[in-house]
């Protein structure tokens, strides 16, 4: 099983409302990522947790806030968004961060619009 | 800083025409390379993948891959498309051990009934 799922699929919020995105799996991976894909564009990395640890911060403003309270689960909170972060938000998890052989397993992504 | 260019933007063809794909990346040291597909409305599913080894490569849904290191290149491959391979194709590659992905701007390709 390969499965990484993510709530809510779609998600409107205004500049000023504070949100949460969660993403789970249970495949016992111990590295989790948030990346954000804007329309016609690649994914882009924004956060890598490796052991419940924050590891890599890809210059992410503050008004995005990641957190992993246990090895399944990741969250992506929201606070004072622009217009300009709607986007695909896709979570990700590999086996072992550090592993030469990891491979990242996507979830289906939360469809963020920010009014 | 690495980094992945897909040299199609898009591409069109008919139903059984052959597919390939190109993909060349910017990182001299070890790296690992992917293909991921997304489907129209679909989430990222990974192809195939090349770690070391054989550099032709056998993914799924009939797609190969052949890593030419000297060219630096890892282009997608399949013989007769289908009309349900209408999809966006991403190459993707990371240095091994580290598991920043670096993603290509990816192919749409649309296959015509």
């Amino acid at each position: 099983d390969t499965e990484v799922t993510q709530t809510p699929k779609h998600l409107v919020m205004g500049m000023t409302n504070k949100k949460s995105l969660k993403c789970e799996q249970h495949m016992g991976h111990r590295a989790m990522y948030w990346y954000k894909q804007k329309a016609k564009k690649p994914p882009e990395l924004m956060f890598v947790y490796s052991y419940e640890k924050l590891s890599i911060n890809e210059s992410v403003p503050s008004r995005f806030s990641p957190e992993c309270p246990n090895s399944s689960l990741l969250n992506l909170h929201l606070h004072a968004l622009q217009p300009e972060d709607s986007a695909l938000y896709l979570c990700a998890s590999s086996q072992n961060r550090d592993s030469h052989t990891d491979t990242q397993y996507f979830g289906p992504g939360t469809r963020l619009t920010v009014l | 800083a690495q980094s992945v260019s897909q040299h199609n933007h898009h591409v069109i063809l008919s139903e059984a025409a052959s597919l390939e794909l190109g993909c060349n990346y910017s990182y001299g040291g070890t790296v690992n390379l992917f293909w991921y597909v997304q489907y129209p409305g679909q989430h990222l599913q990974l192809l195939l993948k090349y770690f070391s080894g054989d550099p032709l490569v056998k993914g799924i849904k009939g797609f190969e891959a052949e890593f030419i290191k000297s060219k630096f290149s890892f282009n997608l491959r399949k013989p007769s498309v289908q009309w349900s391979d209408t999809a966006e194709y991403f190459c993707a590659v990371n240095r091994a051990a580290g598991n920043k992905l670096t993603f290509g701007g990816g192919t749409r390709v649309l296959v015509k009934p």
